[in-house]
This record gives structure tokens, C-alpha cells and sequence, in this order.
């Protein structure tokens, strides 16, 4: 039940945008977004609950489309620091457990 | 600092032995999550404990076990290691309906 992420890399110059899209085959009750840089660990970016649900900040947000089981992050102007590699996760209602896509490699160059 | 401490950053074993992971999660996170990442894999998870108790396992090997000690810090034991349980082992600790802190992770190898 592992989620699908596309795509699996993305190489962007400083200032452009990315769309990560993170897709599930069940009901999700929840989705959270994760960027980890490489020897370090995961960190927590944003949760989303609500089905239609979009929220982040001004440079990056996300979407839940929870009658598709889908979800979107969105980075807008990316920055250097944006680099690193995206990981969605996916919660099923009484599951307990947060189950992690593959993961998008997203690579910013000046 | 995450505030979630795992112990230790590293560690090199042979094949055959046994290992304990610590991990003490963020002050009043009662849940705590273990997480095994192999070399540039996603995260895979293995158990969870709430307070206390076993709330859910992933495709934890029987060679594995963990507990969550009533000071909520926890332990995972890995036993009768393989050269493919060489990963990067990750406690994470969160609040019901909040986003994980992941701790900066135990870097197994076994040789």
C-alpha cells in the first residue's frame, strides 16, 4: 500500500517551480510531506487532513484531493535549500502508521 | 536538535551478533515510530508503540523486536544480523494528528 510519487526526480534551476504529486490505491485519512537531505534525517513540512485541503506557506504549499487520493506539493521560486529528496506519507484511518512513497529527488543548480 | 535523541550515531557489528537501538522521544510525544532506510531507499516502516503499548508493525523481521519503557524512551533489538540490516535506523515521535520529529538516526553495518 505503498504511496506513488512522480516524479521520481526533478532538476530545476534557482527561481523556477516543482510539483511533486504523491498518489495512494486507499482511502486516506491523511497525508504528511517530509524533506530529507542526504545523511540527515527526514523533516517534517506539512500535514493535511481535509479532503480539498491546501495549506504552507507562501513558497511552499500542498493539496489533498481526498476523493482521488492524491496529493500535491507545490514549490514555488525554489531556493537552493529546497534540495534534497520529498517524501509523502500516507495515513489510512485506524492504520497508526505513516507509510512513505519512494521519494522525489529534487535538485536546485544557481 | 529535533529533541528526539537516538544512541548511538553509529555502530559496526559482525554478522551473527546482536544490537539494541535507543531512542528517547520529544518531551510528551507518547508515540514513537522506527523507520529502516537502506542506502538511497524511502523509509520503511517497522512498529510503533503508544505509551506504553504495541499500536502497529510494518514488515518487521522476527529477527526484530522493540519496546517503549514506562519513561516512554524505547529500544529496538536486532538479532542474528545479516549483511542486508546494514541501513540508517530512524526514531521519529509525534502528537495524535502532528507531524513526525524524526531523530537523527543510528547508521548500521554489519561486516
Amino acid at each position: 500500500q505503498q504511496p506513488v510519487q512522480s516524479p521520481q526526480a526533478v532538476i530545476l534551476r534557482e527561481g523556477e517551480d516543482a510539483v511533486i504529486n504523491c498518489s495512494s490505491s486507499k482511502a486516506l485519512y491523511s497525508v504528511h510531506w517530509y524533506r530529507q537531505k542526504h545523511g540527515e534525517a527526514p523533516v517534517f513540512l506539512m500535514i493535511l487532513l481535509k479532503g480539498g485541503e491546501q495549506k504552507g506557506h507562501e513558497k511552499i504549499s500542498a493539496s489533498f484531493n481526498e476523493k482521488k487520493q492524491q496529493s500535491s506539493l507545490y514549490l514555488t521560486a525554489s531556493q537552493l535549500s529546497y534540495s534534497g529528496t520529498y517524501f509523502c506519507g500516507t495515513e489510512i484511518r485506524g492504520a497508526q502508521k505513516l507509510v512513505f512513497g519512494q521519494g522525489t529527488r529534487l535538485t536546485i543548480n544557481p | 536538535d529535533s529533541g528526539v535523541t537516538q544512541t548511538p550515531k553509529h555502530l559496526i557489528t559482525a554478522t551473527g551478533q546482536r544490537v539494541t537501538l535507543r531512542c528517547s522521544p520529544r518531551s510528551g510525544d507518547l508515540s514513537v515510530y522506527w523507520y529502516q532506510q537502506s542506502l538511497d531507499q524511502g523509509l520503511q516502516f517497522l512498529i510503533q508503540y503508544y505509551n506504553g503499548e504495541e499500536r502497529a508493525k510494518g514488515n518487521i523481521l522476527e529477527r526484530f523486536s522493540a519496546q517503549q519503557f514506562p519513561d516512554l524512551h524505547s529500544e529496538l533489538n536486532l538479532s542474528s544480523l545479516e549483511l542486508g540490516d546494514s541501513a540508517l535506523y530512524f526514531c521519529a515521535s509525534s502528537v495524535q494528528g502532528l507531524g513526525y520529529t524524526f531523530g537523527s538516526g543510528t547508521r548500521l553495518t554489519v561486516v
